[in-house]
């Protein structure tokens, strides 16, 4: 089955810099590869997905790449703010099944 | 509705006790999923439906753990004989669609402890 792993566990950034979050896959059918932000205390959110067919894709301050020979996808998050702190999830699969990463939890200091 | 509900909020129970716990998807969502989360990981898939039917279960811990959705709308997970390694939130989610890669859109979860 699928394994989903993600770099780093922990990561501090200073507000206005740059936050890169690495996730690697096992399985090379899966096709859909969500990110998920959770907050203290609340529900994870999807704030940006990618699947196998495009190898990058950007909203506004955030853009996910994919390199399906390497099986690796990354968040980036550019021009970081103070409500970017959270716990942030990768996600990989096909079909009706999601394998989630441990989360990345980012730290943007003021 | 306004988004995917779950019901109780907390949950404490003690060890051999059975417990139910409900999610209610976004109306005319026709997938659900029940996820176990526990403190510091991600979600871990335990099963899903295509409205009343359930064709994946294999996340399921053992045979003390099953779910039900039998109007394709509501659906409860029943845990019998509670451990304490049960105690985790427990997530649901839904989505629009059958197919694939559809955004799956989460609850807020019960947090289940067992004492």
């Amino acid at each position: 089955g699928e394994n989903v792993e993600q770099h780093p566990s922990t990561l501090s950034v200073q507000e206005g810099d740059s936050a890169v979050i690495k996730c690697t896959y096992s399985d090379s059918a899966s096709n859909y590869f969500p990110w998920y932000k959770q907050e203290l205390g609340k529900r994870p959110q999807l704030i940006i997905d990618i699947r196998s067919n495009v190898g990058e894709k950007k909203d506004q301050r955030i853009a996910v790449t994919l390199n399906k020979t390497a099986k690796h996808f990354s968040l980036h998050i550019t021009e970081t703010q103070p409500e970017d702190s959270a716990v942030y999830f990768c996600a990989g699969g096909g079909g009706n099944k999601l394998v989630f990463g441990a989360g990345t939890i980012l730290r943007v200091k003021s | 509705g306004a988004g995917v509900s779950q019901s109780p909020r907390y949950k404490v129970t003690k060890r051999g006790q059975d417990v139910t716990l409900r999610c209610d998807p976004i109306s005319s969502h026709a997938t659900l999923y029940w996820y176990q989360q526990a403190l510091g990981q991600g979600p871990e898939f335990l099963t899903y439906f295509n409205y009343e039917a359930q064709p994946d279960k294999s996340g399921l811990p053992s045979d003390r753990f099953s779910a039900e959705r039998p109007e394709g709308s509501i659906s409860t997970l029943t845990i019998q004989r509670t451990e304490q390694r049960d105690s985790a939130m427990y997530r649901c989610a839904s989505s629009s669609g059958t197919g694939r890669s559809d955004t799956q859109y989460f609850g807020p979860g019960t947090r289940l402890t067992v004492l």
